[in-house]
Protein backbone atom coordinates (compact mmCIF):
# COMPACT_ATOMS: atom_id res chain seq x y z
CA UNK A 1 0.00 0.00 0.00
CA UNK A 2 0.83 3.77 -0.14
CA UNK A 3 2.39 5.53 2.77
CA UNK A 4 2.45 9.07 2.96
CA UNK A 5 2.86 11.55 6.24
CA UNK A 6 2.87 14.74 7.33
CA UNK A 7 2.21 16.11 10.84
CA UNK A 8 -1.15 16.55 12.46
CA UNK A 9 -1.07 19.99 12.88
CA UNK A 10 0.56 23.21 13.30
CA UNK A 11 0.42 26.73 14.56
CA UNK A 12 1.56 30.02 13.26
CA UNK A 13 1.12 33.74 13.63
CA UNK A 14 -0.08 36.50 11.25
CA UNK A 15 2.56 37.53 8.07
CA UNK A 16 4.67 34.22 9.25
CA UNK A 17 6.15 31.47 7.42
CA UNK A 18 5.19 27.73 7.61
CA UNK A 19 6.80 24.90 6.13
CA UNK A 20 4.94 21.83 5.95
CA UNK A 21 6.27 18.24 5.06
CA UNK A 22 5.11 15.17 3.91
CA UNK A 23 7.04 11.84 3.19
CA UNK A 24 6.37 9.44 0.80
CA UNK A 25 6.67 5.81 0.02
CA UNK A 26 4.20 4.58 -2.98
CA UNK A 27 4.47 1.93 -6.00
CA UNK A 28 5.50 4.12 -9.00
CA UNK A 29 5.39 7.95 -8.89
CA UNK A 30 3.38 10.05 -11.45
CA UNK A 31 3.30 13.27 -9.20
CA UNK A 32 2.51 14.88 -5.85
CA UNK A 33 0.40 17.43 -5.11
CA UNK A 34 -0.86 19.54 -2.46
CA UNK A 35 -4.32 20.13 -1.80
CA UNK A 36 -5.83 22.95 0.94
CA UNK A 37 -9.38 21.64 2.24
CA UNK A 38 -11.59 24.30 4.90
CA UNK A 39 -14.04 22.05 7.26
CA UNK A 40 -16.59 20.75 5.17
CA UNK A 41 -15.98 21.70 1.90
CA UNK A 42 -14.24 19.75 -0.74
CA UNK A 43 -10.46 19.97 -1.39
CA UNK A 44 -8.92 22.80 -4.23
CA UNK A 45 -5.59 21.99 -6.12
CA UNK A 46 -2.74 24.25 -4.70
CA UNK A 47 0.28 22.46 -6.44
CA UNK A 48 1.78 20.06 -8.32
CA UNK A 49 5.57 18.69 -8.84
CA UNK A 50 6.69 16.27 -11.04
CA UNK A 51 10.35 16.92 -11.04
CA UNK A 52 12.65 18.13 -8.47
CA UNK A 53 12.90 21.01 -7.32
CA UNK A 54 10.72 24.35 -5.93
CA UNK A 55 7.64 25.35 -7.93
CA UNK A 56 6.87 29.29 -6.57
CA UNK A 57 2.90 29.86 -6.85
CA UNK A 58 2.56 33.80 -5.52
CA UNK A 59 2.38 33.25 -1.37
CA UNK A 60 3.06 29.09 -1.85
CA UNK A 61 5.88 27.26 -2.82
CA UNK A 62 5.79 23.56 -3.52
CA UNK A 63 9.43 21.26 -3.01
CA UNK A 64 9.89 17.62 -4.26
CA UNK A 65 12.80 15.39 -4.02
CA UNK A 66 12.20 11.76 -5.95
CA UNK A 67 15.45 10.34 -4.15
CA UNK A 68 14.28 11.26 -0.60
CA UNK A 69 10.91 10.32 -0.92
CA UNK A 70 9.90 14.27 0.03
CA UNK A 71 8.23 17.21 -0.67
CA UNK A 72 7.29 19.86 1.59
CA UNK A 73 4.63 22.95 0.82
CA UNK A 74 6.00 26.49 2.22
CA UNK A 75 3.19 29.57 2.69
CA UNK A 76 4.18 32.80 3.19
CA UNK A 77 2.77 35.78 4.59
CA UNK A 78 0.56 33.91 6.39
CA UNK A 79 -3.02 35.51 6.56
CA UNK A 80 -6.30 34.23 8.48
CA UNK A 81 -7.96 32.83 5.64
CA UNK A 82 -4.83 30.16 5.11
CA UNK A 83 -6.36 28.45 8.40
CA UNK A 84 -6.96 24.84 7.00
CA UNK A 85 -6.18 21.15 6.47
CA UNK A 86 -3.35 21.03 3.72
CA UNK A 87 -3.38 17.48 1.85
CA UNK A 88 -0.25 15.86 0.35
CA UNK A 89 -1.33 13.66 -2.26
CA UNK A 90 0.91 11.46 -4.65
CA UNK A 91 -0.05 10.02 -7.94
CA UNK A 92 1.31 6.29 -8.40
CA UNK A 93 1.99 3.79 -10.95
CA UNK A 94 -1.99 3.68 -11.77
CA UNK A 95 -2.20 7.27 -11.91
CA UNK A 96 -4.54 6.86 -8.76
CA UNK A 97 -4.17 9.32 -5.83
CA UNK A 98 -3.45 8.64 -2.17
CA UNK A 99 -3.79 11.26 0.38
CA UNK A 100 -2.08 11.80 3.57
CA UNK A 101 -4.07 12.25 6.87
CA UNK A 102 -3.47 16.46 6.49
CA UNK A 103 -1.94 18.79 8.79
CA UNK A 104 -4.46 21.21 10.25
CA UNK A 105 -2.74 24.74 10.34
CA UNK A 106 -3.99 27.48 12.59
CA UNK A 107 -2.91 31.46 12.25
CA UNK A 108 -3.00 33.15 15.03
CA UNK A 109 -3.68 37.02 15.25
CA UNK B 1 -10.88 23.97 -14.40
CA UNK B 2 -13.59 21.36 -14.73
CA UNK B 3 -16.39 21.95 -12.45
CA UNK B 4 -17.89 19.59 -10.40
CA UNK B 5 -21.38 19.02 -8.62
CA UNK B 6 -22.44 17.08 -6.14
CA UNK B 7 -26.24 16.35 -4.88
CA UNK B 8 -27.31 16.31 -2.14
CA UNK B 9 -25.14 18.29 -0.16
CA UNK B 10 -26.12 16.42 2.75
CA UNK B 11 -28.33 13.39 3.36
CA UNK B 12 -30.22 11.77 6.65
CA UNK B 13 -31.69 8.37 6.83
CA UNK B 14 -32.52 5.68 8.85
CA UNK B 15 -30.74 2.71 8.83
CA UNK B 16 -31.37 0.02 6.53
CA UNK B 17 -32.27 2.66 3.81
CA UNK B 18 -30.31 3.32 0.61
CA UNK B 19 -29.37 6.69 -0.29
CA UNK B 20 -28.09 7.81 -3.92
CA UNK B 21 -25.38 10.72 -4.05
CA UNK B 22 -24.63 12.41 -7.69
CA UNK B 23 -21.79 13.55 -9.11
CA UNK B 24 -21.77 15.60 -12.30
CA UNK B 25 -18.78 17.43 -14.30
CA UNK B 26 -20.51 20.15 -15.18
CA UNK B 27 -18.13 21.90 -18.30
CA UNK B 28 -15.72 18.94 -19.20
CA UNK B 29 -16.95 15.17 -20.57
CA UNK B 30 -15.72 12.84 -17.91
CA UNK B 31 -14.59 8.75 -19.19
CA UNK B 32 -13.30 8.82 -15.53
CA UNK B 33 -15.05 9.91 -12.19
CA UNK B 34 -13.56 8.98 -9.25
CA UNK B 35 -15.50 8.16 -6.04
CA UNK B 36 -13.64 9.43 -2.04
CA UNK B 37 -14.86 8.83 1.44
CA UNK B 38 -13.89 11.24 4.34
CA UNK B 39 -13.97 10.21 7.83
CA UNK B 40 -14.12 13.32 10.26
CA UNK B 41 -10.21 14.32 10.61
CA UNK B 42 -9.07 11.76 8.53
CA UNK B 43 -7.94 11.71 4.84
CA UNK B 44 -9.54 11.20 2.20
CA UNK B 45 -9.79 7.28 0.84
CA UNK B 46 -10.05 5.83 -2.66
CA UNK B 47 -13.05 3.72 -2.50
CA UNK B 48 -13.45 3.46 -6.68
CA UNK B 49 -12.79 4.26 -9.67
CA UNK B 50 -16.14 5.48 -12.36
CA UNK B 51 -15.86 4.39 -15.89
CA UNK B 52 -18.29 5.62 -18.28
CA UNK B 53 -19.95 2.78 -20.27
CA UNK B 54 -18.30 0.26 -18.10
CA UNK B 55 -17.80 -1.23 -14.62
CA UNK B 56 -16.16 0.43 -11.68
CA UNK B 57 -13.23 -0.22 -10.36
CA UNK B 58 -13.41 -1.09 -6.40
CA UNK B 59 -10.39 -0.69 -4.25
CA UNK B 60 -9.45 -3.31 -2.24
CA UNK B 61 -11.81 -3.62 0.87
CA UNK B 62 -14.61 -1.69 -0.70
CA UNK B 63 -17.93 -3.55 -0.83
CA UNK B 64 -18.76 -3.50 -4.88
CA UNK B 65 -22.55 -4.43 -3.84
CA UNK B 66 -22.96 -2.15 -1.06
CA UNK B 67 -21.61 0.53 -2.76
CA UNK B 68 -23.02 0.50 -6.38
CA UNK B 69 -21.38 3.05 -9.12
CA UNK B 70 -23.19 4.06 -12.25
CA UNK B 71 -20.90 6.02 -14.68
CA UNK B 72 -24.23 6.37 -17.27
CA UNK B 73 -23.05 9.43 -19.18
CA UNK B 74 -19.91 11.72 -19.52
CA UNK B 75 -21.47 14.20 -17.35
CA UNK B 76 -22.90 12.05 -14.63
CA UNK B 77 -21.80 9.33 -12.11
CA UNK B 78 -24.08 7.72 -9.07
CA UNK B 79 -22.85 6.23 -5.71
CA UNK B 80 -25.83 4.27 -4.22
CA UNK B 81 -25.67 3.35 -0.62
CA UNK B 82 -27.41 0.03 -0.43
CA UNK B 83 -28.63 -0.57 3.07
CA UNK B 84 -26.96 1.80 5.06
CA UNK B 85 -25.48 1.94 8.48
CA UNK B 86 -24.51 4.28 11.07
CA UNK B 87 -21.53 3.15 10.02
CA UNK B 88 -21.42 4.27 6.54
CA UNK B 89 -21.97 7.79 8.03
CA UNK B 90 -19.01 9.87 6.26
CA UNK B 91 -18.31 12.67 4.08
CA UNK B 92 -18.35 11.25 0.01
CA UNK B 93 -16.64 13.12 -2.31
CA UNK B 94 -16.24 12.78 -6.06
CA UNK B 95 -13.90 14.04 -8.38
CA UNK B 96 -12.95 14.03 -12.27
CA UNK B 97 -9.97 14.66 -14.10
CA UNK B 98 -8.95 15.95 -17.32
CA UNK B 99 -6.12 13.22 -17.96
CA UNK B 100 -3.80 10.55 -16.75
CA UNK B 101 -0.59 12.40 -16.87
CA UNK B 102 0.85 15.91 -16.70
CA UNK B 103 -0.37 18.34 -14.01
CA UNK B 104 -3.74 17.03 -14.50
CA UNK B 105 -5.20 17.58 -11.21
CA UNK B 106 -7.90 16.07 -9.82
CA UNK B 107 -10.77 18.49 -9.36
CA UNK B 108 -13.46 17.80 -6.70
CA UNK B 109 -16.87 18.25 -6.10
CA UNK B 110 -18.12 19.69 -2.98
CA UNK B 111 -19.14 16.82 -1.29
CA UNK B 112 -21.63 14.82 0.53
CA UNK B 113 -22.15 14.47 4.17
CA UNK B 114 -24.14 11.21 5.09
CA UNK B 115 -25.77 10.71 8.50
CA UNK B 116 -27.23 7.40 9.28
CA UNK B 117 -29.28 6.68 12.26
Amino acid sequence: GQNIDQPTEMTATEGAIVQINCTYQTSGFNGLFWYQQHAGEAPTFLSYNVLDGLEEKGRFSSFLSRSKGYSYLLLKELQMKDSASYLCAVRDGDYKLSFGAGTTVTVRA
Amino acid sequence: GAVVSQHPSWVICKSGTSVKIECRSLDFQATTMFWYRQFPKQSLMLMATSNEGSKATYEQGVEKDKFLINHASLTLSTLTVTSAHPEDSSFYICSVSQGAGGPNEQFFGPGTRLTVL
